[in-house]
């Protein structure tokens, strides 16, 4: 069953604390994508990678790292930097990066830090 | 910003058509009419997109103007289970930005 699996659901972490959120497709899409999602709001892209070990800033990528050491992966971390990192993240992936192609989205990581 | 223009809601009976429009006046010639939809809190759901052409597939149909300034997605029997945010976006890949969308409430 092809698709894209983020773990956990639901995370708790303490202010301070680096977090990472994990995002794997076994789609063999070459393209993959991190966004937020702020309650009411629409969705914010914080990377995106066009294929392994390459990946570039979105519109929001400040406080955040990602690495794509392989093509089914693309974990976020959120670090302490990050002023307001509670939100809802959103991992997704495409054929391409390119804008032909549509995304295929996971179910969410809700994320909150207290 | 997002560059498309959507209702913030909608409602629309059950059985009936919802027809949702959106306004993307400023798409370039190579840029995609693209609509997902997102059930609450979860991940957002591609359902169809098109370029010059109407487009149908299971899902809806995409129903896009002459001048590429607008379209219409349309749920040909709306179920509650079509109850979500609709989100038109004109664009792909990297460039994709999720605006607010529009909120359809299917009633029985």
């Amino acid at each position: 069953d092809g698709g894209i699996t983020q773990s956990p659901k639901y995370l708790f972490r303490k202010e301070g604390q680096n977090v990472t959120l994990s995002c794997e497709q076994n789609l063999n899409h070459d393209a993959m994508y991190w966004y937020r999602q702020d309650p009411g709001q629409g969705l914010r892209l914080i990377y995106y990678s066009q294929i392994v070990n390459d990946f570039q800033k979105g519109d929001i990528a400040e406080g955040y790292s990602v690495s794509r050491e392989k093509k089914e992966s693309f974990p976020l971390t959120v670090t302490s930097a990050q002023k307001n990192p509670t939100a809802f993240y959103l991992c997704a992936s495409s054929i391409s990066a390119t804008l032909s192609y549509e995304q295929y989205f996971g179910p969410g990581t809700r994320l909150t830090v207290t | 910003d997002a560059k498309t223009t959507q209702p913030p809601s909608m409602d629309c009976a059950e059985g009936r058509a919802a027809n949702l429009p959106c306004n993307h006046s400023t798409i370039s010639g190579n840029e995609y009419v693209y609509w997902y939809r997102q059930i609450h809190s979860q991940g957002p759901q591609y359902i169809i997109h098109g370029l010059k052409n109407n487009e149908t597939n299971e899902m809806a149909s995409l129903i896009i103007t002459e001048d590429r300034k607008s379209s219409t997605l349309i749920l040909p029997h709306a179920t509650l289970r079509d109850t979500a945010v609709y989100y038109c976006i004109n664009s792909g890949g990297f460039k994709t930005i999720f605006g607010a969308g529009t909120r359809l409430f299917v009633k029985a």
